[in-house]
């Protein structure tokens, strides 16, 4: 079974500057890794996935994450935002197959301007 | 491809009234899923389905049905409506990749208020 804590339930930031949300999963096993992002009265979206292989995974809207097996992380990056990336952000770990997928609880990205 | 769809987007119900959320999928995916949303607590998965005629329990099933008659639909059914359900209500389904990693694609939700 999965669990997953996203560490930062809001995280405001100015535009233009750089963002990291955070995200630690527990498993036994291994797990693919998901990002989804929920824009304000939408239902949520594939950002990016880590699969296997390269650690660093980039996905759409300039995001990129980094899957840390010792740490047990996958955080959530970019190096430059934009009022555009103001949405609620999903880490969501999976142990593939049947297992589904374990939501975390969000955390709301703010952008000032 | 239209994608998730979910219909209505909003509803008000009174305590006691039932209804159904509708949902359909174009993408013949055979896993679907509900979840609701409500603030601070991320999706609780409330029923899931991996085929037609297959249903399960998820986190939060009681006081909900599903029923899954095709690969297209999955409804979810309020018998009594109560305040505590009261949410915004997702419906997902889910295409599996080469590596078997599940992707799911959401509806754009419903929002339902039950006063």
């Amino acid at each position: 079974a999965q669990s997953v804590t996203q560490l930062d339930s809001q995280v405001p930031v100015f535009e233009e500057a750089p963002v990291e949300l955070r995200c630690n999963y527990s498993s036994s096993v291994s797990v693919y890794l998901f990002w989804y992002v929920q824009y304000p009265n939408q239902g949520l979206q594939l950002l990016l996935k880590y699969l296997s292989g390269s650690t660093l995974v980039k996905g759409i809207n300039g995001f990129e994450a980094e899957f840390n097996k010792s740490q047990t992380s996958f955080h959530l990056r970019k190096p430059s935002v934009h009022i555009s990336d103001t949405a609620e952000y999903f880490c969501a770990p999976s142990g593939g197959g049947a297992d589904g997928l374990t939501f975390g609880k969000g955390t709301h990205l703010i952008i000032q301007p | 491809n239209a994608g998730v769809t979910q219909t209505p987007k909003f509803r008000i119900l009174k305590i006691g009234q039932s209804m159904t959320l509708q949902c359909t999928q174009d993408m013949n995916h055979n896993y679907m899923y509900w979840y609701r949303q409500d603030p601070g607590m991320g999706l609780k998965l409330i029923y899931y389905s991996v085929g037609a005629g297959i249903t399960d329990k998820g986190e939060v099933p009681n006081g909900y049905n599903v029923s899954r008659s095709t690969t297209e639909d999955f409804p979810l059914r309020l018998e009594l409506a109560a305040p505590s359900q009261t949410s915004v209500y997702f419906c997902a389904s889910s295409y599996f990749g080469s590596a078997g990693e599940e992707t799911q694609y959401f509806g754009p939700g419903t929002r339902l208020l039950v006063l």
